[in-house]
């Protein structure tokens, strides 16, 4: 079953703009991961935030968790044309070794 | 990190027919696998957890029956989709966990689009 949402469910901007994506889950976790997926394809693993971590960066991308209020939000900085993909978030509650629970996704748009 | 592969990409059957799907992990072994499903626009349910050496780990509401997994090999799990049927059409992704710690990722194929006709 589905573990949150993310919203907005689909987001459209310029290059060079910032994008930002939101996460919400129910359950306590022990971490919560973020995923792209291009169309028709696989997902493909961007970041991964543990439960008592409240930031981290990588390259353009920035997360932050919010334990309390149980969500999480993805930045893409500088966004480029081929950011444009869907974005998943995931979390894993610890309880079943490498199950993951998934968001609906944001379908991000990024025109040239 | 791992690389994960599929096979077929795509798959076309006739109602009533069967169709299988591998998940092969190409450079390292895997004691579990996971086999997704995901709709247009929508996101990755999860299907079932492919233990090697033992039975697969259904999710409610999925039949065991209907879609059968075998994961024979530490670097091979199948899918097998019996009796497919229009409303099985679907994109299936099959996922590698890179290890037994909980900071592990998840490794993705490239996913396989069946049609049933």
């Amino acid at each position: 079953s589905q573990q949150g949402e993310e919203d907005p469910q689909a987001l459209s901007i310029q290059e060079g703009e910032n994008a930002t994506m939101n996460c919400s889950y129910k359950t306590s976790i022990n971490n919560l991961q973020w995923y792209r997926q291009n169309s028709g394809r696989g997902l493909v693993h961007l970041i991964l935030i543990r439960s008592n971590e409240r930031e981290k960066h990588s390259g353009r991308l920035r997360v932050t968790l919010d334990t309390s209020k149980k969500s999480s939000s993805l930045l893409i900085t500088a966004s480029r044309a081929a950011d444009t993909a869907s974005y998943f978030c995931a979390t894993y509650r610890g309880s079943t070794l490498g199950r993951l629970y998934f968001g609906r996704g944001t379908q991000l748009t990024v025109w040239p | 990190g791992a690389v994960v592969s599929q096979h077929p990409s795509w798959v076309i059957c006739k109602s009533g027919t069967s169709v299988k799907i591998e998940c092969r992990s190409l450079d390292f072994q895997a004691t579990t696998m996971f086999w997704y499903r995901q709709f247009p626009k929508q996101s990755l349910m999860l299907m079932a957890t492919s233990n090697e050496g033992s039975k697969a780990t259904y999710e409610q509401g999925v039949e065991k029956d209907k879609f059968l997994i075998n994961h024979a090999s530490l670097t091979l799990s199948t899918l097998t989709v019996t009796s497919a049927h229009p409303e099985d059409s679907s994109f299936y992704i099959c996922s590698v966990s890179s290890g037994h710690r909980s900071t592990d990722t998840q490794y993705f194929g490239p996913g396989t689009r069946l049609t049933v006709l």
